[in-house]
């Protein structure tokens, strides 16, 4: 199986700032990787695909970067709805597996 | 307008079989190249791929649960059902399905929580 791991498991910021999430997998996936949202209770939302590819509706603070073993998810300037618990995953082999997840709190 | 809801049992005894059913709209498994998925997330943990069934009936599982799921579809319902035997209460968690584009999930039901209990 290919391990996504994500750095930092969590992380605070405040409203405004630039945050980095980085995802490495433990082989390379090409630019088979997605990011996900998911806030409390709530279900799993496809933000970015592909590795850099913004899905449909959402917000273009939001953007992807990567390839091989090593990506990040960025958000340009945090609003408080991003406040949200960010996953990875990989699409090159099967079975398809998930980071662990960066938890982003409230400064 | 894709939508996908998750029906079920909330409840199951250990060893029991739970029979999930996703029942969705606005895609055909008809349709080259489509597919659904099943990921399951545990309270408090991270998200976890359980099986996938392509409109070709190609089916894909998680190697280490492969002996305890089977996934199934029924065109004529646009349903897809996954079937998982001698539950355990480490199997207890949230489960969706999910459309598949391109590997990835784009829209979701709004899961269903499963409690293995006795």
């Amino acid at each position: 199986d290919i391990q996504m791991t994500q750095y930092p498991s969590s992380v605070s910021a405040s409203v405004g700032d630039r945050v980095t999430i980085t995802c490495r997998a433990s082989q390379g996936v090409s630019n088979r990787l997605a990011w996900y949202q998911q806030k409390p209770g709530k279900v799993p939302k496809l933000l970015i695909y592909a590795a850099s590819t913004l899905q449909s509706g959402v917000p273009s603070r939001f953007s992807g970067s990567g390839s091989g073993t090593d990506f990040t998810l960025t958000i340009s300037s945090l609003q408080p709805e991003d406040f949200a618990t960010y996953y990875c995953q990989q699409a090159k082999s099967y079975p398809y597996t998930f980071g662990q997840g960066t938890r982003l709190e409230i400064k | 307008q894709i939508t996908l809801k998750e029906s079920g049992p909330t409840l199951v005894n250990p060893t029991q079989t739970l029979t999930l059913t996703c029942t969705f709209s606005g895609f055909s498994l008809t349709t080259s190249e489509e597919a659904v998925g099943w990921i399951r997330q545990s309270p408090g943990k991270a998200l976890e791929w359980l099986a996938l069934i392509y409109w070709s009936d190609e089916k894909r599982y998680r190697p280490s649960l492969k002996s305890t799921f089977t996934i199934t579809k029924d065109t004529s319902k646009n349903q897809v059902v996954l079937t998982m035997t001698n539950m355990d209460p480490v199997d207890t968690a949230t489960y969706y399905c999910a459309h598949r584009i391109q590997g990835f999930f784009d829209y979701w039901g709004q899961g269903t929580l499963v409690t293995v209990s006795s």
